[in-house]
């Protein structure tokens, strides 16, 4: 079955870096999305990426769709610590006419460097 | 609050109980989505309803599992007979329309099978 690799796993950042994550998958998809997650609570959605190659940024987060349209990766610009919590890659694929269901990666865990 | 609301946020059940959970999707949206979370994980598909329509339930993990959407609006999970494995996040997401894969999650529900 379809499935997707995120990496990292789990990253430190120091205030102000940037930091980069990347989602990889062994299927073609149609649609790429970015969610993040807080304890406790549902995945927010980020960004949504609909085409080969596209790329769309929304504040300091910068994301792509990949030309293969097997992976995607996400950006964040001058992390701040509200920006920690679990980020994932998910991506969507139709099949037989109707609207598939979202493939998410594992997740990659975003802390603050102690 | 206009988003998508998950009753109850907590849940503690002993094995063999059935348990009910409630999605009451964004207003108008018409595709509605469940999903299971387990610790470490991303959310996994369990089923879909496009108005009042099943149209995926392949995914259930059991015959325990079941799930309705009798008007089109609010939706309800049942799990039958709960064991300790069903122990996880129960999540849900509405889509405005066909034209977008954009996913919106409620908050959750959390399930303890003791």
């Amino acid at each position: 079955g379809q499935q997707l690799n995120q990496s990292p796993q789990s990253m430190f950042i120091q205030e102000g870096e940037d930091v980069s994550m990347n989602c990889t998958s062994s299927s073609i998809f149609n649609t790429w999305l970015w969610y993040k997650q807080e304890p406790g609570e549902g995945p927010v959605l980020l960004i949504a990426l609909y085409k080969a190659g596209e790329l769309t940024s929304n504040g300091r987060l910068t994301a792509q769709f990949g030309i293969t349209r097997k992976d995607s990766f996400l950006n964040i610009s001058a992390s701040i610590p509200s920006d920690v919590g679990i980020y994932f890659c998910a991506g969507q694929f139709d099949y037989g006419g109707s609207q598939g269901n979202l493939i998410f990666g594992k997740g990659t865990k975003l802390s603050v460097k102690p | 609050d206009t988003g998508v609301s998950q009753n109850p946020r907590h849940k503690i059940t002993k094995r063999g109980q059935n348990v009910t959970f409630r999605c009451d999707p964004i207003s108008e949206h018409n595709r509605l989505y469940w999903y299971r979370q387990t610790l470490g994980q991303g959310p996994e598909f369990l089923t879909y309803f496009q108005n009042e329509a099943q149209l995926e339930k392949s995914r259930l993990l059991s015959d325990r599992f079941s799930a309705e959407r009798p008007k089109g609006s609010f939706s309800t999970l049942e799990i039958q007979r709960t064991e300790q494995g069903d122990s996880a996040m129960y999540l849900c997401a509405s889509v405005p329309s066909l034209a977008t894969y954009e996913q919106y999650f409620g908050p959750g529900t959390r399930l303890t099978v003791t």
